[in-house]
């Protein structure tokens, strides 16, 4: 299997684009999950899904970003406006079952994504 | 607030050495595994422990859990300079109805050759 496959790795924008990192789970994954890492604020999880269904977006820090998952194959993850406070590496990540079952969680390379 | 805190948030050894990483949670917790991180990749999974056991081993990697003290640790034996990366606990518990995994802030280890 090829993995989580996330692009784009490298995305430059100016503040007030829109930006959409897109996501590709490993089949048969029934979890997705959207992380962003900062030096500030470490790894915090932002959304996840089951079954391509939003479970909890407790963590989306604002109205300006929005998740889908349109089929089990494929996310995106859009911001609308961009900020430079948005700069971080958004992970997008997938496993078999939930939390409690302990499964691995298998993460994508990372979006690193700057707003200047 | 973050579920884990590691400790110390950065480790420099020679290596051959061993190297202790400590992880404090705040509430139970179902699961806890270990993550690895290299510089600009991303999160790769080392060992899960579960909340009812104490030790696990996995080559050169020792995981204990106490749930009493709501703490683990990492220990790396025999250090190789490829061991240099971030390490970060993550915590599988239900809160507000939902699962929720949360990972720690992570330590920086830097084994020297």
């Amino acid at each position: 299997d090829a993995g989580v496959i996330q692009s784009p790795r490298h995305e430059v924008t100016e503040m007030g684009q829109e930006v959409t990192l897109r996501c590709k789970p490993i089949s048969g994954h029934d979890y997705l999950f959207w992380y962003r890492q900062t030096m500030m604020r470490g790894l915090e999880l932002l959304i996840y899904f089951n079954n391509n269904v939003p479970i909890d977006d407790s963590g989306m820090p604002e109205d300006r970003f929005s998740a889908k998952m349109p089929n089990a194959s494929f996310s995106t993850l859009k911001i609308q406006p961009s900020e430079p406070r948005d700069s971080a590496v958004y992970f997008c990540a997938s496993s078999l079952q939930g939390a409690l079952s302990g499964n691995t969680i298998y993460f994508g390379e990372g979006s690193w994504l700057t707003v200047v | 607030s973050q579920q884990g805190e590691e400790d110390p948030q950065a480790l420099s050894i020679q290596e051959g050495e061993n190297a202790t990483m400590n992880c404090s949670y705040k509430t139970s917790i179902n699961n806890l595994q270990w993550y690895r991180q290299n510089s600009g990749r991303g999160l790769v999974h080392l060992i899960l422990i579960r909340s009812n056991e104490r030790e696990k081993h996995s080559g050169r990697l020792r995981v204990t859990l106490d749930t009493s003290k709501k703490s683990s640790s990492l220990l790396i034996t025999a250090s190789r300079a490829a061991d240099t990366a971030s390490y970060f606990c993550a915590t599988g518990y239900i809160s507000g109805g939902y699962q929720k995994v949360t990972f720690g802030t992570g330590t920086k280890l830097q084994v020297i050759p």
